[in-house]
């Protein structure tokens, strides 16, 4: 079985900040790394994944995450956040067939002016 | 838009009623999930099917909760006799693995709640 852990439940950050949400999760097997993003009032859409290859990825809004076997963790930053980016952030998991993706508890990222 | 829709939005129930929602997947997807959200806690695993198969069941799925796929396009899911604890956001998600994965739309879900 899989398990995910979100430490930071909220993050309050000035904008033009860098911000790290914080991701790690536990697994017997092989997995698969995704961060969801839930804007308000809207629903989860991904915000990037990690499958195979550069431990690196990136998102199209400046995001990026770097997956780390070792630390078993799936860090979340920004060199600089906008205000369009409070939302509520979700690190999920799934094993390599997709048969389940378990979710973190989520981060409510707060970008103040 | 993500392009899954559930049906209704919102729903408020007395407790012991009997409730049903609907989900209709992106039309190529083969693979349907369901989660439910409680407040402050992330989507958790209810149940999925591969087309018309339903193939896990989550332990939070009660004896309570029955969900079908007939045809393997839509998907309802019944929860009879509710409780009070039922009282969630339901969401419902579509996907077509591939060798190399894809991600899970999701649908803006259906809020429950449990009077």
């Amino acid at each position: 079985a899989q398990s995910v852990t979100q430490l930071d439940s909220q993050v309050p950050v000035f904008e033009e900040a860098p911000v790290e949400l914080r991701c790690n999760y536990s697994s017997s097997v092989s997995v698969y790394l995704f961060w969801y993003v839930q804007y308000p009032n809207q629903g989860l859409q991904l915000l990037l994944k990690y499958l195979s290859g550069s431990t690196l990825v990136e998102s199209i809004n400046g995001f990026e995450a770097e997956f780390n076997k070792s630390q078993t963790s799936f860090h979340l930053r920004k060199p600089s956040v906008h205000i369009s980016d409070t939302a509520e952030y979700f690190c999920a998991v799934s094993d390599r067939n997709f048969n389940k993706f378990y979710f973190g508890s989520g981060t409510k990222l707060n970008v103040k002016p | 838009d993500t392009g899954v829709s559930q049906d209704p939005r919102h729903k408020i129930t007395k407790r012991g009623q009997n409730v049903t929602f609907r989900c209709d997947p992106i039309s190529e997807h083969n693979r349907l999930y369901w989660y439910r959200q409680t407040l402050g806690q992330g989507p958790e695993f209810l149940t999925y099917f591969q087309n018309e198969a339903q193939l896990e069941k989550s332990r939070l799925l009660s004896d309570r909760f029955s969900a079908e796929r007939p045809k393997g396009s839509f998907s309802t899911l019944e929860i009879q006799r509710t409780e009070q604890g039922d009282s969630a956001m339901y969401l419902c998600a579509s996907t077509l693995p591939q060798r190399e994965g894809d991600e899970q739309f999701f649908g803006p879900g259906t809020r429950l709640t449990v009077l």
